[in-house]
């Protein structure tokens, strides 16, 4: 219950493409759900965020989309860019709580 | 230096050497995690600090021993370890605010190697 599933493992998107990555959760009690972004060399940095009061949140190129009733929840990277080449980790909390549920991540290869 | 700093970047121990890892964080916040990052998994939480007293311990064999004698500074400290401990060993921390979302913001991590 503690689970989160993210696919696909890895991705190859074409400059100027839709990147979309998924998401799954179990635990209902989650009410938090940010997307990291990770670059070789560096760790995680927080890229965009959305409580399960909203459906859609939307920053720049990054989109997060959620349906609470199916408890998923996606990335979609619009134009995407080589520079957007990373590890994308989506995640899962509680409010107030210490323990973040991370997904396995998956590596987006955006060709020039 | 801002942020979260972690050293050394990378550690190479035979299973017999006792090593720490440090980290220290320069965003004034009170949480402070170990988290290990194996290719292909997700990110394991080890072990969380809140003000200076560990919250969160998730079944982290003892051969991981962590110390936070401050809100900025914690250690791991690893000593007989075994091959499958290699991994990439972030520290993270957050403002640790009880009713707050709590963005984590991540070190360069670790990389350590078990001969």
């Amino acid at each position: 219950q503690q689970q989160v599933k993210q696919s696909p493992q890895s991705l190859i998107v074409q400059k100027g493409g839709i990147s979309i990555i998924n998401c799954a959760y179990e635990n209902t009690a989650f009410d938090y759900f940010p997307w990291y972004q990770q670059f070789p060399g560096k760790g995680p940095a927080l890229l965009i965020a959305i409580r399960p009061d909203v459906s859609e949140k939307k920053e720049g190129r990054f989109t997060i989309s959620f349906n609470k009733s199916a408890k998923q929840f996606s990335l979609h990277i619009m134009d995407s860019q080589p520079g957007d080449s990373a590890t994308y980790f989506c995640a899962a909390s509680k409010t107030g709580g210490f323990k973040t549920i991370f997904g396995a991540g998956t590596r987006l290869f955006v060709k020039a | 230096e801002t942020g979260v700093t972690q050293t050394p970047r990378h550690l190479v121990m035979g299973m017999t050497n006792k090593k720490s890892l440090k980290c220290e964080q320069h965003l004034g916040h009170n949480a402070m995690y170990w988290y290990k990052q194996s290719a292909k998994k997700p990110l394991e939480l080890m072990f969380v600090y809140s003000l200076e007293e560990r919250v969160e311990n998730n079944s982290v064999p003892s051969r991981f021993s962590p110390e936070c004698p401050n809100s900025s500074h914690l250690f791991l400290h690893l000593h007989t370890l075994q091959p499958e401990d290699s991994a990439l060993y972030l520290c993270a921390s957050s403002m640790g605010l009880a009713g707050s979302t709590d963005t984590q913001y991540f070190g360069p991590g670790t990389r350590l190697t078990v001969l």
